[in-house]
């Protein structure tokens, strides 16, 4: 079966700080990543989606890039937080069928805080 | 502009009774229609998913609806319980396999 793990689960930094996040997924293959935000009392806002490893595709202009070195592995990253980047970060799989109905999966989420 | 409306925003109900949530949208060409939970400080859980050609989706005690005329989806939640106290989350996706989420609605099913 697929699990996707996402760490730290909770992470408080101060502002100006570098940011890294990790994602990572087991027992698929060449799967569709995604990282979304979610601001408090708010949706899911896509924030990068990748359809292969290098192949980073960034939906909103921000601080924040994502790399996929490996296959299954997604990272966040940030050299420099803004308070704003404070929310909960979810980490998504799909199987790359192109089929649009295929469903995402979503990790357990970071808590990111920024002071 | 591709939007998806959710209301009520919060809705408190007593266990065993029935709700239903509401998720209208204008996202266009329409693809597919889920239907997410998502339980405080976890990631979202699909319940259903609908394509054009589908007017209701049930998965256990939920059952949801689609109106691809109206543009509007319902979720109707059967007997709650405490668990199914979370957020509902509706998203659309487009032909091109873009995906618009709702706000969410959230519901505290009370004993």
């Amino acid at each position: 079966s697929q699990t996707i793990h996402q760490w730290p689960a909770t992470l408080v930094q101060p502002v100006g700080s570098p940011l890294s996040l990790e994602c990572t997924v087991e027992g698929t293959s060449n799967p569709n990543l995604y990282w979304y935000r979610q601001a408090a009392g708010r949706g899911l806002q896509l924030l990068f989606y990748s359809v292969g490893i290098g192949q980073i595709s960034s939906e909103v202009p921000q601080n924040l890039s994502a790399s996929r070195p490996q296959d299954r592995q997604f990272i966040l990253s940030s050299k420099k937080l803004l308070l704003s980047d404070s929310g909960f970060y979810l980490c998504a799989w799909q199987r790359r069928t192109g089929i649009s109905t295929d469903t995402q999966y979503f990790g357990p989420g970071t808590r990111l805080t920024v002071l | 502009k591709n939007q998806v409306e959710q209301s009520p925003q919060s809705l408190i109900i007593l266990e065993g009774k029935n709700c239903t949530l509401q998720c209208n949208y204008t996202v266009s060409p329409f693809s597919n229609l889920r239907w997410y939970k998502q339980d405080t400080g976890r990631g979202p859980v699909s319940l259903t998913i609908m394509t054009f050609s589908e007017n209701t989706k049930s998965n256990g005690r939920y059952t949801a609806t689609l109106d691809a005329d109206t543009k509007q989806s319902s979720l109707h939640i059967t007997a709650s319980q405490l668990s199914d106290s979370a957020s509902y989350i509706c998203v659309v996706t487009r032909g091109a396999g873009k995906s618009t989420f709702g706000d969410g609605t959230t519901l505290t099913v009370k004993p």
